[in-house]
């Protein structure tokens, strides 16, 4: 099955600054690639997410970049702010099974 | 807006006893799936349904949990006997399924949280 790593598990950044998450992915036939947001004692949020037949999406602050050759995906938020602190999971699916999630990046962000 | 629903927020039951969850998916969504979240830690996938079908259910460890979706709508996951180790958020997810325009695009309940003494 799918097996998806990310890093780092942990990122404190300034207000203002950029901050960035990777994720890679094992399974070659995963197409599917969303980002959630977890704040505490909350449910997981879908912030952003990118299908395979893109290499680039953005949304505002934040933005997804995804290389399939590599298979690895990436989560910028550009501008942050303290309520951008948070748990972030990155995901992968192949369509119809097996949405599985990394072990999270804890984001601090200071102001 | 539409959401998914869980029963019990919480639950605190003594280990070898039985606990229960229950989940109502968004209407009209085919695929829900159950998730064990950890604290601290990602979303573990326990069993996923495409309506009244399991397609994955690899990682539920099928000796003590057990889950169904009898008519294809609404689902529970049960767990017997609970153990110290199943003290974990359980997070129900629901999604429009294979075909569907945002097929894929999970929304989650806010979760059933168990402590197990």
């Amino acid at each position: 099955g799918e097996n998806v790593e990310q890093h780092p598990s942990t990122l404190s950044v300034q207000e203002g600054d950029s901050a960035v998450i990777k994720c890679t992915y094992s399974d070659s036939a995963s197409n599917y690639f969303p980002w959630y947001k977890q704040e505490l004692g909350k449910r997981p949020q879908l912030i952003i997410d990118i299908r395979s037949n893109v290499g680039e999406k953005k949304d505002q602050r934040i933005a997804v970049t995804l290389n399939k050759t590599a298979k690895h995906f990436s989560l910028h938020i550009t501008e942050t702010q303290p309520e951008d602190s948070a748990v972030y999971f990155c995901a992968a699916s192949s369509g119809r099974v097996d949405m599985r999630f990394g072990a999270g990046t804890r984001l601090t962000v200071k102001p | 807006e539409a959401e998914v629903a869980q029963s019990p927020r919480y639950k605190i039951t003594e280990k070898s006893q039985a606990v229960a969850f229950w989940c109502d998916p968004i209407s009209g969504h085919a695929t829900l799936y159950w998730y064990r979240q950890i604290l601290g830690q990602g979303p573990e996938l326990l069993v996923q349904f495409q309506d009244e079908s399991v397609v994955d259910d690899s990682q539920l460890p099928k000796d003590r949990f057990s889950a169904e979706r009898l008519k294809g709508v609404d689902s529970t996951l049960k767990i017997q006997p609970a153990e110290l180790g199943d003290s974990a958020m359980y997070l129900c997810a629901s999604s429009p399924g294979t075909g569907s325009s945002g097929a894929n695009v999970l929304t989650f309940g806010a979760g059933s949280r168990l402590t197990v003494l």
